[in-house]
Protein backbone atom coordinates (compact mmCIF):
# COMPACT_ATOMS: atom_id res chain seq x y z
CA UNK A 1 0.00 0.00 0.00
CA UNK A 2 1.37 3.76 -0.41
CA UNK A 3 1.61 5.84 1.92
CA UNK A 4 3.10 9.24 2.55
CA UNK A 5 4.66 10.47 5.92
CA UNK A 6 4.94 14.31 6.85
CA UNK A 7 6.97 14.21 9.77
CA UNK A 8 6.42 17.71 11.01
CA UNK A 9 3.30 18.34 12.53
CA UNK A 10 5.01 22.37 12.34
CA UNK A 11 7.73 24.16 10.72
CA UNK A 12 8.28 27.73 12.53
CA UNK A 13 10.16 30.12 10.06
CA UNK A 14 10.60 33.73 10.31
CA UNK A 15 10.10 35.72 7.27
CA UNK A 16 12.85 36.08 4.42
CA UNK A 17 14.43 32.92 5.59
CA UNK A 18 14.18 29.72 3.78
CA UNK A 19 11.63 27.13 4.93
CA UNK A 20 11.30 23.48 4.11
CA UNK A 21 8.73 21.69 4.55
CA UNK A 22 9.49 17.49 4.08
CA UNK A 23 7.82 14.85 2.51
CA UNK A 24 8.87 10.93 2.35
CA UNK A 25 6.75 8.73 0.17
CA UNK A 26 6.33 4.48 -0.51
CA UNK A 27 4.48 3.43 -3.77
CA UNK A 28 5.05 0.39 -5.34
CA UNK A 29 5.58 1.73 -9.26
CA UNK A 30 6.40 5.14 -10.44
CA UNK A 31 5.44 7.59 -8.01
CA UNK A 32 3.72 11.17 -9.04
CA UNK A 33 3.96 13.57 -6.22
CA UNK A 34 2.17 16.47 -5.19
CA UNK A 35 1.69 19.40 -3.20
CA UNK A 36 -0.83 21.63 -2.10
CA UNK A 37 -1.54 24.04 0.40
CA UNK A 38 -4.84 24.38 2.28
CA UNK A 39 -6.08 27.57 4.13
CA UNK A 40 -8.59 28.08 6.85
CA UNK A 41 -12.22 27.48 5.62
CA UNK A 42 -10.98 26.82 2.06
CA UNK A 43 -10.14 23.95 -0.21
CA UNK A 44 -6.89 22.69 -1.18
CA UNK A 45 -5.39 24.55 -4.38
CA UNK A 46 -2.51 22.94 -5.76
CA UNK A 47 1.36 24.03 -5.92
CA UNK A 48 3.31 21.79 -7.72
CA UNK A 49 4.07 18.58 -9.42
CA UNK A 50 6.48 16.23 -10.15
CA UNK A 51 5.89 13.36 -13.15
CA UNK A 52 9.44 12.63 -14.12
CA UNK A 53 12.87 14.35 -15.98
CA UNK A 54 14.16 17.44 -13.77
CA UNK A 55 14.13 16.59 -9.89
CA UNK A 56 14.09 20.14 -9.21
CA UNK A 57 10.45 21.20 -9.48
CA UNK A 58 9.09 24.74 -9.71
CA UNK A 59 5.40 26.01 -8.92
CA UNK A 60 3.33 28.35 -7.85
CA UNK A 61 3.73 31.19 -5.58
CA UNK A 62 7.84 30.85 -6.05
CA UNK A 63 7.99 27.39 -4.01
CA UNK A 64 9.60 24.49 -5.53
CA UNK A 65 10.13 20.88 -4.56
CA UNK A 66 13.13 18.59 -4.86
CA UNK A 67 12.19 14.97 -5.99
CA UNK A 68 15.13 12.02 -4.44
CA UNK A 69 14.45 8.88 -5.67
CA UNK A 70 17.05 7.22 -3.99
CA UNK A 71 15.71 8.67 -0.22
CA UNK A 72 12.09 8.32 -1.27
CA UNK A 73 11.75 11.89 -0.37
CA UNK A 74 9.90 15.01 -1.89
CA UNK A 75 10.58 18.11 -0.06
CA UNK A 76 9.07 21.42 -0.27
CA UNK A 77 11.38 24.77 -0.31
CA UNK A 78 10.60 28.22 -0.78
CA UNK A 79 13.90 30.05 -0.86
CA UNK A 80 12.04 33.61 1.05
CA UNK A 81 9.32 32.94 3.03
CA UNK A 82 6.28 35.07 3.43
CA UNK A 83 3.85 35.70 6.26
CA UNK A 84 1.18 35.22 4.29
CA UNK A 85 2.97 31.26 3.31
CA UNK A 86 1.34 30.84 6.68
CA UNK A 87 -0.97 27.82 6.17
CA UNK A 88 -1.33 24.00 6.60
CA UNK A 89 0.42 22.23 3.51
CA UNK A 90 -0.10 18.31 2.15
CA UNK A 91 2.32 16.31 0.31
CA UNK A 92 0.31 13.35 -1.73
CA UNK A 93 1.93 10.50 -3.88
CA UNK A 94 -0.34 8.84 -7.02
CA UNK A 95 1.47 5.24 -8.07
CA UNK A 96 1.27 5.15 -11.78
CA UNK A 97 -1.51 2.87 -12.33
CA UNK A 98 0.62 0.16 -13.86
CA UNK A 99 1.91 -1.63 -11.13
CA UNK A 100 -1.44 -2.33 -9.20
CA UNK A 101 -1.18 -0.19 -6.57
CA UNK A 102 -4.94 1.29 -6.80
CA UNK A 103 -4.29 4.66 -8.65
CA UNK A 104 -5.31 6.81 -5.78
CA UNK A 105 -4.17 9.75 -4.29
CA UNK A 106 -2.70 9.31 -1.19
CA UNK A 107 -2.23 12.19 1.44
CA UNK A 108 0.02 12.83 3.88
CA UNK A 109 -1.38 14.14 7.68
CA UNK A 110 -0.25 17.60 6.73
CA UNK A 111 2.52 20.16 7.96
CA UNK A 112 1.41 23.78 9.41
CA UNK A 113 3.61 26.23 8.31
CA UNK A 114 3.82 29.70 10.43
CA UNK A 115 6.29 32.40 8.96
CA UNK A 116 6.60 35.22 11.67
CA UNK A 117 8.09 38.44 11.68
CA UNK B 1 -12.18 29.81 -15.63
CA UNK B 2 -14.73 29.01 -11.95
CA UNK B 3 -13.51 26.22 -9.81
CA UNK B 4 -15.41 23.61 -8.38
CA UNK B 5 -18.37 24.77 -6.83
CA UNK B 6 -19.95 22.95 -3.86
CA UNK B 7 -22.84 23.52 -1.68
CA UNK B 8 -23.92 24.06 1.35
CA UNK B 9 -20.69 25.27 2.64
CA UNK B 10 -21.53 23.99 6.26
CA UNK B 11 -24.62 21.76 7.35
CA UNK B 12 -25.35 20.96 10.95
CA UNK B 13 -28.26 18.30 11.51
CA UNK B 14 -28.98 15.34 14.07
CA UNK B 15 -27.36 12.07 14.29
CA UNK B 16 -29.99 9.63 12.40
CA UNK B 17 -31.24 12.36 9.96
CA UNK B 18 -30.50 12.32 6.32
CA UNK B 19 -27.84 14.98 4.61
CA UNK B 20 -26.58 15.47 0.97
CA UNK B 21 -23.69 17.26 -0.57
CA UNK B 22 -23.61 19.21 -4.19
CA UNK B 23 -20.98 19.42 -5.91
CA UNK B 24 -19.78 21.34 -9.50
CA UNK B 25 -16.59 20.29 -10.87
CA UNK B 26 -15.07 22.35 -13.13
CA UNK B 27 -16.16 22.59 -16.60
CA UNK B 28 -14.68 20.27 -19.10
CA UNK B 29 -13.82 17.74 -16.08
CA UNK B 30 -14.79 14.13 -16.75
CA UNK B 31 -13.29 12.85 -13.62
CA UNK B 32 -14.82 13.78 -10.22
CA UNK B 33 -13.73 12.72 -6.82
CA UNK B 34 -15.37 12.83 -3.19
CA UNK B 35 -13.27 13.23 -0.25
CA UNK B 36 -13.84 13.30 3.32
CA UNK B 37 -11.59 14.94 5.78
CA UNK B 38 -11.00 14.64 9.21
CA UNK B 39 -9.96 16.85 11.71
CA UNK B 40 -5.87 17.22 11.54
CA UNK B 41 -5.59 14.81 8.48
CA UNK B 42 -5.29 14.96 4.99
CA UNK B 43 -7.78 13.98 2.46
CA UNK B 44 -9.52 10.31 2.02
CA UNK B 45 -11.06 9.36 -1.21
CA UNK B 46 -14.56 8.26 -0.58
CA UNK B 47 -15.68 7.92 -4.86
CA UNK B 48 -13.79 8.60 -7.75
CA UNK B 49 -16.18 8.94 -11.19
CA UNK B 50 -14.97 9.10 -14.78
CA UNK B 51 -17.82 10.82 -16.75
CA UNK B 52 -21.00 9.27 -15.00
CA UNK B 53 -19.42 5.59 -13.86
CA UNK B 54 -18.00 5.32 -10.32
CA UNK B 55 -14.94 3.31 -11.12
CA UNK B 56 -13.79 3.08 -7.31
CA UNK B 57 -16.33 3.08 -4.61
CA UNK B 58 -14.04 0.76 -2.44
CA UNK B 59 -13.83 3.16 0.51
CA UNK B 60 -17.52 4.04 0.51
CA UNK B 61 -19.62 2.88 3.86
CA UNK B 62 -22.43 1.68 1.35
CA UNK B 63 -24.38 0.99 4.31
CA UNK B 64 -25.21 4.99 4.73
CA UNK B 65 -23.40 6.63 2.11
CA UNK B 66 -24.27 6.94 -1.72
CA UNK B 67 -23.16 9.01 -4.62
CA UNK B 68 -24.41 9.58 -7.96
CA UNK B 69 -23.28 11.78 -11.19
CA UNK B 70 -26.35 11.15 -13.63
CA UNK B 71 -25.20 13.09 -16.69
CA UNK B 72 -21.52 12.83 -15.44
CA UNK B 73 -21.49 16.42 -14.57
CA UNK B 74 -22.89 17.41 -11.12
CA UNK B 75 -22.61 15.08 -8.51
CA UNK B 76 -24.49 14.37 -4.98
CA UNK B 77 -22.99 12.42 -2.33
CA UNK B 78 -25.43 11.70 0.47
CA UNK B 79 -25.55 9.84 4.57
CA UNK B 80 -28.36 8.15 5.15
CA UNK B 81 -28.58 8.25 8.09
CA UNK B 82 -25.91 10.38 9.60
CA UNK B 83 -23.44 8.98 12.39
CA UNK B 84 -21.72 11.32 15.20
CA UNK B 85 -18.49 10.17 13.63
CA UNK B 86 -19.28 11.77 10.28
CA UNK B 87 -19.11 14.99 11.40
CA UNK B 88 -15.72 15.79 9.12
CA UNK B 89 -15.20 18.11 5.84
CA UNK B 90 -16.48 16.64 2.65
CA UNK B 91 -14.36 17.74 -0.03
CA UNK B 92 -15.52 17.51 -4.11
CA UNK B 93 -12.40 17.25 -7.11
CA UNK B 94 -12.41 17.47 -10.28
CA UNK B 95 -9.30 16.18 -12.87
CA UNK B 96 -9.10 16.89 -16.60
CA UNK B 97 -8.77 13.21 -17.06
CA UNK B 98 -8.49 9.93 -15.14
CA UNK B 99 -4.61 9.67 -15.68
CA UNK B 100 -2.69 9.88 -12.51
CA UNK B 101 -0.46 12.34 -13.50
CA UNK B 102 -3.49 15.18 -13.73
CA UNK B 103 -3.70 17.38 -10.65
CA UNK B 104 -7.22 17.53 -8.88
CA UNK B 105 -8.49 20.79 -8.04
CA UNK B 106 -10.51 21.07 -5.00
CA UNK B 107 -13.64 22.84 -3.71
CA UNK B 108 -14.04 24.07 -0.92
CA UNK B 109 -15.79 21.49 0.87
CA UNK B 110 -18.94 21.49 3.09
CA UNK B 111 -18.15 20.80 6.67
CA UNK B 112 -20.56 18.76 8.29
CA UNK B 113 -21.61 18.74 11.98
CA UNK B 114 -23.90 15.85 13.71
CA UNK B 115 -25.06 16.48 16.79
Amino acid sequence: AQSVAQPEDQVNVAEGNPLTVKCTYSVSGNPYLFWYVQYPNRGLQFLLKYITGDNLVKGSYGFEAEFNKSQTSFHLKKPSALVSDSALYFCAVRDDGVTGGGNKLTFGTGTQLKVEL
Amino acid sequence: EAGVVQSPRYKIIEKKQPVAFWCNPISGHNTLYWYLQNLGQGPELLIRYENEEAVDDSQLPKDRFSAERLKGVDSTLKIQPAELGDSAVYLCASSLGAAPYNEQFFGPGTRLTVL
